[in-house]
């Protein structure tokens, strides 16, 4: 199993530009989430999934959208990038049907965006 | 979901027990204390998880204390690569969030040779 994946691992965007950041898991898992990292901060939630085709907001959503067409796949958007958006990005994905397990979180490598 | 409070940061030195705490004073009685850390740059790992018994895994030890308010994380033999954030986090299993977790700033786990 490859676990968490993230695409792409960097990327350099100027203000006002758009682009969507791809999340893929491969463990039959129902939850995914969306995290930003600012440098010598804790992880802060701006969207999650608990199922195909559902979406909600987390706590910091604004300027970004997110979609889950399939179970495997979520992605996160931003349509017209802003320097406060400088950031690294982590994916995640949880629970899983078949064993009931809520209790872990599996975290992508991160994408690291940096916007001028 | 409750607050946590940990140190900014603490030392250890490589092979002994590197002990961090957590207190958690506001915890409700449906919410799990979850420890999960982070190396450098790389994504946060699950380390271990406990409602109000003391837990053990491969990776490490929960101490949770009888009243829940507080607990200890307990790596009993620290190595380099232990080097990392630890967070401590509190939440229910399920609830309106389904499973997010609220992420502070952690303690910045130094282990030195």
């Amino acid at each position: 199993n490859a676990g968490v994946t993230q695409t792409p691992k960097f990327r350099v965007l100027k203000t006002g530009q758009s682009m969507t950041l791809l999340c893929a898991q491969d463990m039959n898992h129902e939850y995914m989430y969306w995290y930003r990292q600012d440098p010598g901060m804790g992880l802060r939630l701006i969207h999650y999934s608990v199922g195909e085709g559902t979406t909600a907001k987390g706590e910091v959503p604004d300027g970004y959208n997110v979609s889950r067409l399939k179970k495997q796949n979520f992605l996160l958007g931003l349509e017209s990038a802003a320097p406060s958006q400088t950031s690294v990005y982590f994916c995640a994905s949880s629970y899983s049907r078949r064993t009931g397990q809520a209790y872990e979180q599996y975290f992508g490598p991160g994408t690291r965006l940096t916007v001028t | 979901d409750a607050k946590t409070t940990q140190p900014t940061s603490m030392d250890c030195a490589e092979g002994r027990a590197a002990n961090l705490p957590c207190n958690h004073s506001t915890i409700s009685g449906n919410e799990y204390v979850y420890w999960y850390r982070q190396i450098h740059s790389q994504g946060p790992q699950y380390i271990i998880h406990g409602l109000k018994n003391n837990e053990t895994n491969e990776m490490a030890s929960l101490i949770i204390t009888e009243d829940r308010k507080s607990s200890t994380l307990i790596l009993p033999h620290a190595t380099l690569r232990d080097t990392a954030v630890y967070y401590c986090i509190v939440r229910a299993i399920y609830g309106g969030s389904q499973g997010n977790l609220i992420f502070g700033k952690g303690t910045k786990l130094s282990v030195k040779p």
